[in-house]
Order: C-alpha cells, then sequence, then structure tokens
C-alpha cells in the first residue's frame, strides 16, 4: 500500500465552480499534511498545511483534515484556469520525513 | 533571497557516464532535501540534510548515487556511472528548522536529467 493516495484525476471542472480534492494517508502517527501545487514544467509550491482535525481556510482553498480516517482533502472555490495544475497532497510522517502523493491533476475549464 | 538555486537546468548523457547535481539552498536553511520525479513513481525523497549531516538516505536508490553537503550553502547529487532508468526531474529543496517551518519545503527549478 502506497503511503499517501490520491486519485490522479484529471479532474475537471468549469470555471467558477468548487474542486474537491482528496487524499488518504497510510501513517496513523502522522502529524503534519500538506497540499503543493505544481504547474507543468515548474517545480511544487506549497499553497495549504494542516495540523489539526477540522477546517483550515485560506483565501479560496480550505484543506480539511480527518485523522481518525487518515483523510485529508483541499476544496478550491471558485475555480479559475490559472488554478489548473497538479496538487500533491504531502504527509509529514516524523522528523524531516515528508512523503508525496502521486497528485491530482486539476483542469478548470474556462 | 533568489531561492534554491540548482544546476545544470537540463543534463543529457550518455550511460555510464558521471553526472552532478547542484543545489545551493535558502540562506539561513538549515534542512536540505533531494527528491526525483517521474511519471511512473512521482515525487520520491532521495536523502535529506541536517546542519549538513545526512539524516536519511534510505530513499537512494543504489550505491550509484551519492550526496554531499561539504558546507551550508552547496550541497551535490552524484550518479555514477549513470543508467537510462536514471532518466526524471531531480529537485533539492530546503526548510529552516524551527517549530512549523522545517516541514516547509521551498523548492528548486529542478534539473531535468536524461540518460541516453
Amino acid at each position: 500500500q502506497k503511503e499517501v493516495e490520491q486519485n490522479s484525476g484529471p479532474l475537471s471542472v468549469p470555471e467558477g465552480a468548487i474542486a474537491s480534492l482528496n487524499c488518504t494517508y497510510s501513517d496513523r502517527g502522522s502529524q503534519s499534511f500538506f497540499w503543493y501545487r505544481q504547474y507543468s514544467g515548474k517545480s511544487p509550491e506549497l499553497i495549504m498545511f494542516i495540523y489539526s482535525n477540522g477546517d483550515k481556510e485560506d483565501g479560496r482553498f480550505t484543506a480539511q483534515l480527518n485523522k481518525a480516517s487518515q483523510y485529508v482533502s483541499l476544496l478550491i472555490r471558485d475555480s479559475q484556469p490559472s488554478d489548473s495544475a497538479t496538487y500533491l497532497c504531502a504527509v509529514n510522517t516524523g522528523g524531516f520525513k515528508t512523503i508525496f502523493g502521486a497528485g491530482t491533476r486539476l483542469f478548470v475549464k474556462a | 533571497d533568489a531561492g534554491v538555486i540548482q544546476s545544470p537546468r537540463h543534463e543529457v548523457t550518455e550511460m555510464g557516464q558521471e553526472v552532478t547535481l547542484r543545489c545551493k539552498p535558502i540562506s539561513g536553511h538549515n534542512s536540505l532535501f533531494w527528491y526525483r520525479q517521474t511519471m511512473m513513481r512521482g515525487l520520491e525523497l532521495l536523502i535529506y540534510f541536517n546542519n549538513n549531516v545526512p539524516i536519511d538516505d534510505s530513499g537512494m536508490p543504489e550505491d550509484r548515487f551519492s550526496a554531499k553537503m561539504p558546507n551550508a550553502s552547496f550541497s551535490t547529487l552524484k550518479i555514477q556511472p549513470s543508467e537510462p532508468r536514471d532518466s526524471a526531474v531531480y529537485f533539492c529543496a530546503s526548510s529552516f528548522d524551527r517549530a512549523e517551518d522545517n516541514e516547509k519545503l521551498l523548492f528548486g527549478s529542478g534539473t531535468q536529467l536524461s540518460v541516453l
């Protein structure tokens, strides 16, 4: 079983809609969770992090964490074509070790 | 700050040749990470350093891979001899070893390696 699993997509949503990206992880002791955005041909960029169960909002982005279900999600409200990218879920499994999922490709159609 | 600087941006080499990738972390960051990204395997952690000391190299695929960090501002990842299956994008990332910051990775632009 992969340590961090994501649906590879592609996920296609119309402009203005809510995009919902999901991730599960296997290490129950994980404490820190991250979402990185990666545009084609570019490097990953940190956009959200969450440490506690519940929701965390930052602008159009909301990260959700449920440690009991080992589930992390990212909601993007009012999706824009510029949000089209691959979104990588990342989990810190202890110390300095951060493991990435394979990523979900998101397309926002104008 | 210019961010994490990697060189070269692109490297094309022939099988069996030695390849050296270079990374300059953000000034003041004391954790450095090497990742490899391929379509098949995604983003894989190869090795990470804290205060110039290798902490975990369990992700290094084979003895052909080695990494060094001789000082706080420079790290190398070396592949000798290179093989076609090493073709990938190699990213260097750094972070600041402070509570709630040490896990937030800032990535360099990557080195696209092609081994023919």
